[in-house]
């Protein structure tokens, strides 16, 4: 599976977007990406995923550049309670197929 | 969404005992469980990848002795950390896949963790 990059840390005002990039440029057409955050001693939560086209859901949008070689992450209207880590992934939907976590970005919502 | 839960979700031991932390999907059959570890301010690193019926498969690096991995039904997986050192202190995380037209796309369902405390 594809090597992802994303910044270790970022701040965001509440009610702001929060806007999380994702690099990706090993990507192959089979492979998608996939977002999951963790908050602080918890499991990761499921926030989104696509392929190549932009997907909305209702906790965040995902923007999918034209090349695949990089994504964002938006949460419209973040909150105290986005406040986590947050992971991009890129696997083939195999079967069985694991995921690999990278570093992430923690995200700090500042009141 | 799918749920999947943790037992127990904080263990304390002693050093040289064995510790079996169980991983059940609540509401979906799970053909396949995945087990991960996370050491503090670290993210998840994947343990071992384990199918119903059969043996686990482990990453590099990870001692199938020391971590035993049972799959004895598609609703439940153990790993038991055996022979416990403070070494093995760590978060324990499981996560459960559907394999059918139900999750075309292998999505994981993350259990809640376990933190185990070797003393």
């Amino acid at each position: 599976d594809a090597k992802t990059t994303q910044p270790p840390s970022m701040d965001c005002a509440e009610g702001r977007a929060a806007n999380l990039p994702c690099n990706h440029s090993t990507i192959s057409g089979n492979e998608y990406v996939y977002w999951y955050r963790q908050i602080h001693s918890q499991g990761p939560q499921y926030i989104i995923h696509g392929l190549k086209n932009n997907e909305t859901n209702e906790m965040a949008s995902l923007i999918i550049t034209e090349d695949r070689k990089s994504s964002t992450l938006i949460l419209p209207h973040a909150t105290l309670r986005d406040t986590a880590v947050y992971y991009c992934i890129v696997r083939r939907v195999t079967p069985g197929n694991q995921f690999y976590f990278g570093t992430g970005t923690s995200l700090t919502v500042i009141p | 969404g799918a749920v999947v839960s943790q037992h127990p979700s904080r263990v304390i031991c002693k050093s040289g005992t064995s510790v079996k932390i169980e991983c059940r999907s609540l509401d979906f059959q799970a053909t396949t469980m995945f087990w991960y570890r996370q050491f503090p301010k670290k993210s998840l690193m994947l343990m071992a990848t384990s199918n119903e019926g059969s043996k686990a498969t482990y990453e590099q690096g990870v001692e199938k002795d020391k971590f035993l991995i049972n799959h004895a039904s598609l609703t439940l997986s153990t790993l038991t950390v055996t022979s416990a050192h403070p070494e093995d202190s760590s978060f324990y995380i499981c996560s459960a896949s559907l394999t059918s037209s139900g999750n075309p796309y292998n999505e994981q369902f993350f259990g809640p963790g376990t933190r185990l405390t070797v003393l």
